[in-house]
C-alpha cells in the first residue's frame, strides 16, 4: 500500500538533547513537509522539501533541522535549541501543483 | 489578517440537522482549495477538494465564492460520526514556493 510511515510513534526526550522524527513515503511525491501542532491549536509549518537537496524555513523553523537526501524520506530533527518541544508532529508530501496534501499518522513528541 | 480564517466553534448540533462552515482567506491569487477533517488525536484527513463550480459528496457540500474569497462546507443529516475539527485549506505562494496554508479549524460536536 502506498502511503506515509512516521517513526516513531511516541518519543521522549531529555533536556539538551536532540532527536530525529522519521518519515518516508512511497507515493513518488515530490515535496514534503513539516508541521507542528500543539493541543487545541492549527497546524504550524516548520519546513517544506518542493525537490531533493532543496528545503526551505516554515513558519517556526527555529530549534529544527531538516534533510532531503532522498525523494522518498524527510527526515526531522529537533535540536536542544527547541526549549519547548513538546507537541504532535506531522509530516505529509504531495504532488507538486495543485494536489492536495496526504499526512502520516504523526510522532508525538514529550521531555522527560 | 491571517491568510485563512475560520470560525473556531465548537458548532453544537442535534443529528440530523444540517450545519455549514465557512472559510475565507487573503490572496486573490489562490487557485486550490480542500476541506480536510482532523479527529482529535489523529492526523488531518483529505474530506474533499472544491472547485469553482461546487460539488457534492453524499452529504458534503462545497462551495467556492471567489469575488468575496470565502469556502463554504455544508452538511446535511449530521452524523454522530461527523464529529470532528475541520480545516479549510488553500493553495498559496510564497517566496516563489506553492504551499498549502491550513486554517486554524472549525470544531463540530452532533449530539444524540
Amino acid at each position: 500500500d502506498g502511503g506515509i510511515t512516521q517513526s516513531p510513534k511516541y518519543l521522549f526526550r531529555k533536556e539538551g538533547q536532540n532527536v530525529t522524527l522519521s518519515c518516508e513515503q512511497n507515493l513518488n511525491h515530490d515535496a514534503m513537509y513539516w508541521y507542528r501542532q500543539d493541543p487545541g491549536q492549527g497546524l504550524r509549518l516548520i519546513y517544506y522539501s518542493q525537490i531533493v537537496n532543496d528545503f526551505q524555513k516554515g513558519d517556526i523553523a527555529e530549534g529544527y533541522s531538516v534533510s532531503r537526501e532522498k525523494k522518498e524520506s524527510f527526515p526531522l530533527t529537533v535540536t536542544s535549541a527547541q526549549k519547548n518541544p513538546t507537541a504532535f508532529y506531522l509530516c505529509a508530501s504531495r504532488l507538486d501543483g495543485d494536489q492536495p496534501q496526504h499526512f502520516g499518522d504523526g510522532t508525538r513528541l514529550s521531555i522527560l | 489578517r491571517k491568510e485563512v480564517e475560520q470560525d473556531p466553534g465548537p458548532f453544537n448540533v442535534p443529528e440530523g440537522a444540517t450545519v455549514a462552515f465557512n472559510c475565507t482567506y487573503s490572496n486573490s491569487a489562490s487557485q486550490s482549495f480542500f476541506w480536510y477533517r482532523q479527529d482529535c488525536r489523529k492526523e488531518p484527513k483529505l474530506l474533499m477538494s472544491v472547485y469553482s463550480s461546487g460539488n457534492e459528496d453524499g452529504r458534503f457540500t462545497a462551495q467556492l465564492n471567489r469575488a468575496s474569497q470565502y469556502i463554504s462546507l455544508l452538511i446535511r443529516d449530521s452524523k454522530l460520526s461527523d464529529s470532528a475539527t475541520y480545516l479549510c485549506v488553500v493553495n498559496g505562494l510564497s517566496g516563489g514556493y506553492n504551499k498549502l496554508i491550513f486554517g486554524a479549524g472549525t470544531r463540530l460536536a452532533v449530539h444524540p
